[in-house]
């Protein structure tokens, strides 16, 4: 079974900081990994898609890169702001297109 | 195009009970996914349905079933309600068929269970 990790779990960062969110799992045999960020109490909002091909992805000031052979992930956000707050999860899904999700990490900018 | 709709967004019920929860997937998706989130096991896979097929069952007693209509649409049902059932309810939806799409969530609906 997949296991996804998180580390940190919780972030306090001074805006203007670039910070760079760790995501591990356990089998490498993945099709993608998806980056998501949940703000209380909503859904989640897909930030970035990396097909398995694929070693990054950039949206604006996110950048999401993959290294399949080592089970990691990482979410690069540059200059981070306030509006940035929100928990970030990573996840990756299996051939039944269920998800695994780690546990997320809690980013909070300080203005 | 819309997104991910979810009705109702909260809902109160007391324990016994039962509920359903109703998603509407982005237009053309076929893929509907139901997760449960609560603070203490985080985000849970329950079902997943494709062309109206389960296609895949989560860790989750029979009291949770779900269906899905030919429009794709898809509800999810809750029997015998229990306070442990209380959570955020999330449904995904994707074009489906291969898990390298990506995957679309809901705005969830709020579950309380008294």
């Amino acid at each position: 079974k997949q296991e996804v990790t998180q580390i940190p779990a919780a972030l306090s960062v001074p805006e203007g900081e670039n910070l760079v969110l760790n995501c591990s799992f356990t089998d490498s045999a993945i099709y993608n990994l998806q980056w998501f960020r949940q703000d209380p109490g909503k859904g989640l909002t897909s930030l970035l898609l990396i097909q398995s091909s694929q070693r990054e992805q950039t949206s604006g000031r996110l950048n999401a890169s993959l290294d399949k052979s080592s089970g990691r992930s990482t979410l690069y956000i540059a200059a981070s702001q306030p509006g940035d707050s929100a928990t970030y999860l990573c996840a990756v899904p299996s051939t039944g297109n269920q998800f695994y999700f780690g546990t997320g990490t809690s980013l909070t900018v300080i203005p | 195009k819309a997104g991910v709709t979810q009705t109702p967004r909260y809902l109160i019920k007391t324990r016994g009970q039962q509920v359903t929860l109703s998603c509407s997937p982005i237009s053309g998706h076929r893929s509907v996914s139901w997760y449960q989130q609560t603070p203490g096991q985080g985000l849970q896979f329950l079902f997943e349905y494709f062309s109206e097929t389960q296609r895949n069952k989560g860790n989750f007693p029979g009291r949770f079933s779900g269906r899905q209509f030919s429009n794709s649409r898809s509800e999810m049902n809750v029997s015998t309600l229990e306070l442990g059932d209380s959570a955020l309810y999330l449904c995904a939806s994707s074009l489906g068929g291969v898990p390298s799409y990506e995957q679309y969530f809901g705005p969830g609906t709020r579950l309380t269970v008294t």
